[in-house]
């Protein structure tokens, strides 16, 4: 069991440049789910994906930021032009159906 | 909408002492109730939920949390701290079909400081 993995751990860029993070989700799960936490709070609900289908997506994901996986395993979370508001942590996480989520160790952003 | 509320950001007691950390949501929906704990630079794990059925939920590391429907609440408890126990513990809720379709909603969390 190899849990879900998320790729790079941390990431430093400057604003107005593009980033781009990946989850690899437990293998046999069909959801796939993104958060966002700031430092002293929970995580807040981003998007989630039931295979490839992209089902729901939060206020909180401005048009800067685009999530897509293509055939229903691995994801990806873009966000264009970032800024000093986007550093925080990127958490990833899998479920099977409606069964508890398990969760990634998190790209942690920071934004110069 | 759902929401919840973690009492107290910073919990502090004796190693051996009773852990009692506090959860309150809102739902409109019968929820389903998680407790995740979060070391530091990790992701989070699940300690323990609750779907249907049995009240008083026994997790991992020795902790239980008891579902009270009347009070809305969902209190963590651990009958005899140990230092491992420092983290950072969150509170979530999910409705409807519960799983997390929609995402869960989680509590700002509360830091747990174990004194020797």
């Amino acid at each position: 069991d190899t849990g879900v993995s998320q790729n790079p751990r941390h990431k430093i860029t400057k604003r107005g440049q593009n980033v781009t993070f990946r989850c690899d989700p437990i293998s046999e799960h069909n959801r796939l789910y993104w958060y966002r936490q700031t430092l002293g709070q929970g995580p807040e609900f981003l998007t989630y994906f039931q295979n490839e289908a992209q089902l729901e997506k939060s206020r909180l994901l401005s048009d800067r930021f685009s999530a897509e996986r293509p055939k229903g395993s691995f994801s990806t979370l873009e966000i264009q032009r970032t800024e000093q508001g986007d550093s925080a942590m990127y958490l990833c996480a899998s479920s099977l159906g409606y069964r508890e989520q398990f969760f990634g160790p998190g790209t942690r952003l920071t934004v110069l | 909408a759902q929401s919840v509320t973690q009492l107290g950001s910073h919990v502090s007691v004796s190693e051996g002492a009773l852990v009692l950390l506090r959860c309150n949501y809102s739902s409109s929906v019968p929820p389903y109730l998680f407790w995740y704990v979060q070391y530091p630079n990790q992701g989070l794990q699940l300690l323990l939920k609750y779907t249907t059925g049995a009240t008083l939920v026994k997790g991992i590391n020795g902790f239980e949390a008891e579902f009270k429907k009347s009070e809305t609440s969902f209190h963590l408890t651990k009958p005899s701290a140990h230092m491992s126990d420092a983290a950072e513990y969150f509170c979530a809720v999910s409705g409807g079909s519960g799983g997390g379709a929609d995402g869960l909603t989680f509590g700002k969390g509360t830091h747990l400081i174990i004194q020797p």
